[in-house]
């Protein structure tokens, strides 16, 4: 079975850190570009970072860059979200996703997050 | 920054209803856009990819239409599983992704 785990979720004072994990199995995890979104309570869906399948190359929504860090492990099937100087505003639920695109006959590069994880929630708050 | 703007906000329908749900980009994304849906308390659901494409197993009431900046997300005939909120997503600009702020559908 297709499946995305999240952990490493919990209640973190401002200024702190957290470290997400999402393992993977089920698919040949080093072939797919991977993502963390994240949901407020009660908000809509916010993309926060992306890593491409051999690491080499990451990107960050502004609200993030420099705080955040993600990162990939291939031979252990599993992504990771380093956070740190956490504030309020960070309080979400988090999803790792992953990314089934490819490069169309233009060279764009299409996008779907076709699988998800089922979310492990920080709570920054003191 | 593409902003994505989803109409309306909520809706209410009834079981058999045509469902019509608006996304409208801040500029010209060709089809590179997704729709998916969120049950309460569960994580998205990809339904169509590249503004049409119904994704694998997903029921064929649901589709997608439109390019450039206007697209619509149809449900032909609601059934009451499909109370959710929706979400449009672009990935014109990479590498930000951009959703809209969702529509939340309820039954009648």
């Amino acid at each position: 079975e297709v499946q995305l785990v999240e952990s490493g979720g919990g209640l973190v004072q401002p200024g702190g850190s957290l470290r997400l994990s999402c393992a993977a199995s089920g698919f040949t995890f080093s072939s797919y570009w991977m993502h963390w979104v994240r949901q407020a309570p009660g908000k809509g869906l916010v993309w926060v970072s992306r890593i491409n399948s051999d690491g080499s190359s990451t990107s960050y929504a502004d609200s993030v860059k420099g705080r955040f860090t993600i990162s990939r492990d291939n031979a252990k099937n599993t992504l990771y979200l380093q956070m740190n100087s956490l504030r309020a505003e960070d309080t979400a639920v988090y999803y790792c996703a992953r990314d089934r695109g490819y490069y169309d006959s233009s060279g764009y590069y299409t996008s779907a997050f076709d699988i998800w994880g089922q979310g492990t929630m920080v709570t920054v708050s003191s | 920054d593409i902003q994505m703007t989803q109409s309306p906000s909520s809706l209410s329908a009834s079981v058999g209803d045509r469902v019509t749900i608006t996304c409208q980009a801040s500029q010209d994304i060709s089809n590179y856009l997704n729709w998916y849906q969120q049950k309460p308390g569960k994580a998205p659901k990809l339904l169509i990819y590249d503004a049409s494409n119904l994704e694998t197993g997903v029921p064929s009431r649901f589709s997608g239409s439109g390019s450039g900046t206007d697209f619509t997300f149809t449900i032909s005939s609601l059934q009451p599983e499909d109370i959710a909120t929706y979400y449009c997503q672009q990935y014109d600009n990479l590498p930000s992704y951009t959703f809209g702020q969702g529509t939340k559908l309820e039954i009648k």
